[in-house]
């Protein structure tokens, strides 16, 4: 079975600090592809990184990075000097079969000022 | 905007009535997803169309869930005889994926349906 775990429900930070979204999946293909979104109030999913499974190189895109751990089954998300327009919900997901995505609950970021 | 269209935005209907949602999707995309999204959760896969071809469909979707995509353009999803547990966001998404080219899955904004 294919699953996608978030283990934290919530996480509120202040201004500028640095903060990591947890991400464990579980999956028997040996080709996949991890994901992060990221749900807004206005409620649309916008894409952030696409990861394949044959890739584990870390990713930075400005204050985003992204580790990508097979060995533990993690694809953890951190955002470096959160700002509050981070506040959002964010959604780690993996490929199922015709490429359709198994979420995770997500995790709701609050940065305040 | 080129980005995938969902209309309309909101739908309040009484239960036991019929609601049907429409999706654009990026044009030239030639897959295209629905999801089910519930208050404190991801989405969950409902159905998937590879061109107007339905290709798979979730256990979730009833037999008073249809979804349809005619010439492998836009999608309509109906629902008929809507129950309080169909309240929810429902979620269009499209992508590209041919030989030489694919794309992640773009979504839209979804319709958020409230049955009372």
């Amino acid at each position: 079975a294919q699953k996608v775990t978030q283990a934290q429900t919530e996480i509120s930070v202040v201004e500028k600090e640095d903060v990591t979204l947890d991400c464990v999946y579980e999956t028997r293909d040996t080709t996949y592809y991890l994901f992060w979104y990221k749900q807004p109030p206005s409620g649309e999913l916008v894409f952030l990184i696409r990861r394949n499974s044959f890739d584990e190189q870390n990713e930075i895109s400005g204050r985003y990075s992204w580790n990508f751990q097979k060995s533990t089954s993690s694809f953890n998300f951190t955002i470096t000097a959160s700002q509050v327009v981070d506040s959002a919900v964010y959604f780690c997901a993996l490929t199922g079969g015709y490429n359709k995505l198994i979420f995770g609950a997500g995790t709701r970021l609050a940065v305040h000022p | 905007d080129t980005g995938v269209s969902q209309d309309p935005r909101h739908k309040i209907t009484k239960r036991g009535q019929n609601v049907t949602f429409r999706c654009d999707p990026i044009s030239e995309h030639n897959r295209l997803y629905w999801y089910r999204q519930t208050l404190g959760q991801g989405p969950e896969f409902l159905t998937y169309f590879q061109n107007e071809a339905q290709l798979e469909k979730s256990r979730l979707l009833s037999d008073r869930f249809s979804a349809e995509r005619p010439k492998g353009s836009f999608s309509t999803l109906e629902i008929q005889r809507t129950e309080q547990g169909d309240s929810a966001m429902y979620l269009c998404a499209s992508s590209l994926a041919r030989q030489r080219a694919r794309t992640e899955a773009f979504f839209g904004q979804g319709t958020r349906l409230t049955v009372v």
